[in-house]
């Protein structure tokens, strides 16, 4: 079945830093990617997403590409700030999405 | 837009009292909403999917009679768990869909159970 393999955390960086977060993926035919975060204690919310090949998603500051040729959907912020500190989910699906482990990452002023 | 609710976002109960939990997508109509748990530091588990005025389908290994799902509108579904017990406090979130067509799902805040 579909799949999503996703960096494992947690990742640490300094405010204004250069985060990626690395996310490849299994799935038959073509379905949507999607990055969503989650804030302490809170739901998950749509961060960026993708419905097909070369699409790129990008909202706050986020980017990221949808990448057939090498089933990826990297996600990358070029200077995050301490408010970035989150959990972020990468998932696929047309239907059911399919998560994955989800990355912790921690900003530090 | 695109908002969804949850009720109530956090609820303490004794073991084996029923807890029955509302999500509302509160400015679109929603044909199918999807019910998840997790579990600390860990990702979703997609427990079940329901499609208004039908049954929800339940993944595997998820219980139909200790999770009753009711999905009477388009905008309202419930999860109740049943006889609940100390091995059910989880995090609870729903997500809803627009309809056919519309591939992405917008989550509510989640609601925390604990059981006693």
């Amino acid at each position: 079945g579909d799949s999503v393999t996703q960096m494992e955390g947690p990742v640490t960086l300094s405010e204004e830093a250069f985060l990626t977060i690395n996310c490849t993926y299994t799935a038959t035919g073509y379905p949507s990617l999607f990055w969503y975060v989650q804030y302490p204690g809170e739901g998950l919310q749509l961060l960026l997403k993708a419905t097909k090949a070369d699409d790129k998603g990008s909202n706050k500051g986020f980017e990221a590409t949808y990448r057939k040729e090498t089933t990826s959907f990297h996600l990358e912020k070029g200077s995050v700030q301490v408010s970035d500190s989150a959990v972020y989910f990468c998932a696929l699906g047309d239907y059911k999405l399919s998560f994955g482990a989800g990355t912790t990452v921690t900003v530090r002023a | 837009g695109a908002v969804v609710s949850q009720h109530p976002s956090w609820v303490i109960c004794k073991s084996g009292t029923s807890v029955k939990i509302e999500c509302r997508s509160l400015d679109f109509q929603a044909t199918t909403m999807f019910w998840y748990r997790q579990f600390p530091k860990q990702s979703l588990m997609l427990m079940a999917t329901s499609n208004e005025g039908s049954k929800a389908t339940y993944e595997q290994g998820v219980e139909k009679d200790k999770f009753l799902i009711n999905h009477a509108s388009l905008t309202l579904s419930t999860l109740t768990v049943t006889s609940a017990h100390p091995e059910d406090s989880s995090f609870y979130i729903c997500s809803a869909r627009a309809g056919r067509g519309q591939e992405t799902q917008y989550f509510g805040p989640g609601t925390r159970l604990l059981v006693l």
